[in-house]
């Protein structure tokens, strides 16, 4: 089986602009993750979706947002970039009330 | 907002060694403990998923412990290979309202010299 795929894999902006990333989860899997992981430090959460509902969200500004789609697959969008978005960002999928979160290998944003 | 730690920042040990790092949690509003590994330029591999105090898992020569009271976790490393080198996350999941967001700790980076 495949596992969580994330697009694209690299991604250079500049301040002020706006970027996606997409995530499609293991299938079978109905909801997603999104974590931003910044050098030296542990993933952070960014929101959780399932059923295409927002069901978590950690603390990031609201030009951080995201979707989930009828197919389960999610984007996440963050407008007015700043530098210090400059970070990977992680998406990972679980099925309904389990408990591990298999991840992507993530999209590394670099905002200059 | 919840604070996990995980010591040492590094390690650095010789083929055949046998090692072990820590995971500090909170003790109150727990739900799971979950273990990573985390090779470069690779995703994030699910190792453990702990809910119950005194709680042991094993996986070949990885084994991890759990201290649900005193909001600690251990893994355990047995014969260390290179092939270990990795960066090993801990993540902490509350339960209630909090359930399904990890809070992760900053990692232990693993250099096994063969």
């Amino acid at each position: 089986d495949a596992g969580v795929t994330q697009s694209p894999t690299h991604l250079i902006k500049t301040r002020g602009q706006q970027v996606t990333l997409r995530c499609s989860p293991i299938s079978g899997h109905k909801s997603v993750s999104w974590y931003q992981q910044v050098l030296g430090q542990g993933p952070q959460f960014i929101f959780q979706y399932y059923e295409k509902e927002e069901r978590r969200r950690g603390n990031f500004p609201d030009r951080f947002s995201a979707r989930q789609f009828p197919n389960y697959s999610s984007e996440l969008n963050v407008n007015a970039l700043l530098l210090g978005d400059s970070a990977l960002y992680l998406c990972a999928s679980n099925r309904q009330n389990t408990d591990t979160q298999y991840f992507g290998p993530g999209t590394r944003l670099t905002v200059l | 907002i919840l604070n996990v730690e995980q010591s040492p920042q590094s390690l650095h040990v010789q083929e055949g060694d046998s090692t072990n790092f820590t995971c500090s949690f909170p003790s109150s509003n727990f739900y799971a403990l979950h273990w990573y590994r985390w090779e470069t330029a690779k995703s994030p591999e699910a190792l453990f998923v702990m809910t119950l105090n005194g709680d042991e898992k094993k996986k070949g020569r990885i084994s991890a412990t759990l201290n649900t009271k005193e909001g600690y976790s251990y893994l355990y490393i047995k014969g260390s290979q290179p092939e270990d080198s990795a960066t090993y996350l801990c993540a902490f999941n509350a339960g209630g309202t909090s359930y399904g967001k990890l809070t992760f700790g900053q990692g232990t980076i693993l250099t096994v010299h063969p």
